[in-house]
C-alpha cells in the first residue's frame, strides 16, 4: 500500500539559511499534518491543512510557513534557521472520516 | 487543554515478560486514543486505536482498552519479544481541536533483552 512520502530524508543547513520540506500524502487523503520532534522529545503539532486550506495551527514559529497544493502535496518552508530548529519533521495524512493519521518517515534537519 | 501522561521510561524487560505501559489523558468530551510505536531511526507507526469508551484496540499481540471512568488507555502485551524494543507513544485526537491533530505523551522507551 502507498505510504506518506517525505523528501528530503536528511538535510543539513547553516544558521540563517532557509529550508523546504516536502510531503506527499497517501492518495485520496485530504488532510495533511506537520509535526516537529526534537531529540528525545514527543512530536509537537505545527500546522494542518484540509482540502488545501489551513485548518489548524499549533506551535509553529512565525519563521515557518506551509501550504498544500492542488495535488494535495504539502511543503513546509523554514527561514532564518536556528540551531534549535534541528529536529525530525514528520508529515502525516488522514483521509475522509477516518480518525487515523499515517506518518511519513520524517526529514531529519540539522542546523549547524 | 488536552494532555497525555505516560509512565516514565526506560523500561527494560526480559523476553517473554508481561508488558504494561500506563497512559492517562485529559480532554473534554470524547477523544480518540492511539498508541504509536517508533523503532530506532524510523517514523511513527500506528499500533492500535480506540475511538469510544470501552473499545479495545489490538494489534500484533498488543492491547489497550479505552477507560473513560479512569481516563486511561494502558498498553499491554502478554509476552514481549526482542523485536518489540522501541519507543511507544500514547496519543489522543479530539474533534474539538479543529483538525483532529494528535497530542502525544512523552514516550516510553522499551528495551527487551534475550
Amino acid at each position: 500500500a502507498a505510504g506518506v512520502i517525505q523528501s528530503p530524508r536528511h538535510l543539513i543547513k547553516e544558521k540563517r539559511e532557509t529550508a523546504t520540506l516536502k510531503c506527499y500524502p497517501i492518495p485520496r487523503h485530504d488532510t495533511v499534518y506537520w509535526y516537529q520532534q526534537g531529540p528525545g522529545q514527543d512530536p509537537q503539532f505545527l500546522i494542518s491543512f484540509y482540502e488545501k486550506m489551513q485548518s489548524d495551527k499549533g506551535s509553529i514559529p512565525d519563521r515557518f510557513s506551509a501550504q498544500q497544493f492542488s495535488d494535495y502535496h504539502s511543503e513546509l518552508n523554514m527561514s532564518s534557521l536556528e540551531l534549535g530548529d534541528s529536529a525530525l519533521y514528520f508529515c502525516a495524512s488522514r483521509g475522509g472520516r477516518s480518525y487515523e493519521q499515517y506518518f511519513g518517515p520524517g526529514t531529519r534537519l540539522t542546523v549547524t | 487543554g488536552n494532555s497525555v501522561t505516560q509512565m516514565e521510561g526506560p523500561v527494560t524487560l526480559s523476553e517473554e515478560a508481561f508488558l504494561t505501559i500506563n497512559c492517562t489523558y485529559t480532554a473534554t468530551g470524547y477523544p480518540s486514543l492511539f498508541w504509536y510505536v517508533q523503532y530506532p531511526g524510523e517514523g511513527l507507526q500506528l499500533l492500535l486505536k480506540a475511538t469510544k469508551a470501552d473499545d479495545k484496540g489490538s494489534n500484533k499481540g498488543f492491547e489497550a482498552t479505552y477507560r473513560k471512568e479512569t481516563t486511561s488507555f494502558h498498553l499491554e502485551k502478554g509476552s514481549v519479544q526482542v523485536s518489540d524494543s522501541a519507543v511507544y507513544f500514547c496519543a489522543l485526537s479530539h474533534s474539538g481541536a479543529g483538525s483532529y491533530q494528535l497530542t502525544f505523551g512523552k514516550g516510553t522507551k522499551l528495551s527487551v533483552i534475550p
